[in-house]
């Protein structure tokens, strides 16, 4: 069964940097999918930032390009997300997931149990 | 706002049938990329609902089913229960923003 588990500070300065990992137990990440991160700030929807497939290529949403990075860390079947310069707008429960990618569509079937960061000073 | 509009809100009585719609543009739904449903319980993390359109993944209940048609799509949710009360996004492409997008979300009361 395939399980993933977000972990990180809980809460972050205003103008620093968010780090957070993803550990995936059950499957390989270097093996197949896409590996991705989405948020969902306090009572609102949810918005994709950004995905890293199983080769290594990154995909962002253009808004948080910029300021974001997603890498893996294959010898302990992790990936991790960066986000610099966070306002009070990045607070957020951020979720890790996995996606099945084809062609024309891009769906998550496992995700993680989410982790809220608050940005504060 | 979201690039997929879904009603805020939908409520329906045991065992009435409800649908939840998400309509989309030429840059998604209309550009051919499937559309996905999640259903998120309170405080949990979403969990996939329909795939591909119209798939539901194994263990998901023949009372949820997905369509789609043109720009738009909806889930049919039939024989309505106490347990389905949850928010619900939709989930497609966009190919003007190039990215992964959702709706607003629709939450279901049930009566």
């Amino acid at each position: 069964q395939v399980q993933l588990q977000e972990s990180g500070p809980g809460l972050v300065k205003p103008s620093e940097t968010l780090s957070l990992t993803c550990t995936v137990s059950g499957y390989s990440i270097t093996s197949g999918y896409y590996w991705g991160w989405i948020r969902q700030p306090p009572g609102k929807g949810l918005e994709w930032i950004g995905s890293l497939s199983h080769s290594g290529t990154t995909y962002y949403i253009p808004s948080l390009k910029s300021r974001v990075t997603i890498s893996g860390v294959t010898s302990k079947n992790q990936f991790s997300l960066k986000l610099s310069s966070v306002t009070a707008a990045d607070t957020a429960v951020y979720y890790c997931a996995r996606a099945d990618c084809s062609t024309t569509t891009c769906y998550n079937d496992y995700w993680g149990q989410g982790t809220l960061v608050t940005v504060s000073s | 706002q979201a690039v997929l509009t879904q009603p805020p809100s939908v409520s329906g009585a045991p065992g009435q049938r409800v649908t939840i719609s998400c309509a989309g543009s030429s840059s998604n739904i209309g550009a051919g990329y499937d559309i996905h449903w999640y259903l998120q319980l309170p405080g949990t993390a979403p969990k996939l609902l329909i795939y591909g359109n119209t798939n539901r993944p194994s263990g998901v209940p023949d009372r949820f089913s997905g369509s789609k048609s043109g720009t738009s799509a909806s889930l049919a949710i039939t024989g309505l229960q106490a347990e389905d009360e949850a928010d619900y996004y939709c989930q497609s492409y966009d190919n003007s923003l190039s990215a992964w997008v959702f709706g607003g979300g629709t939450k279901l009361t049930v009566l």
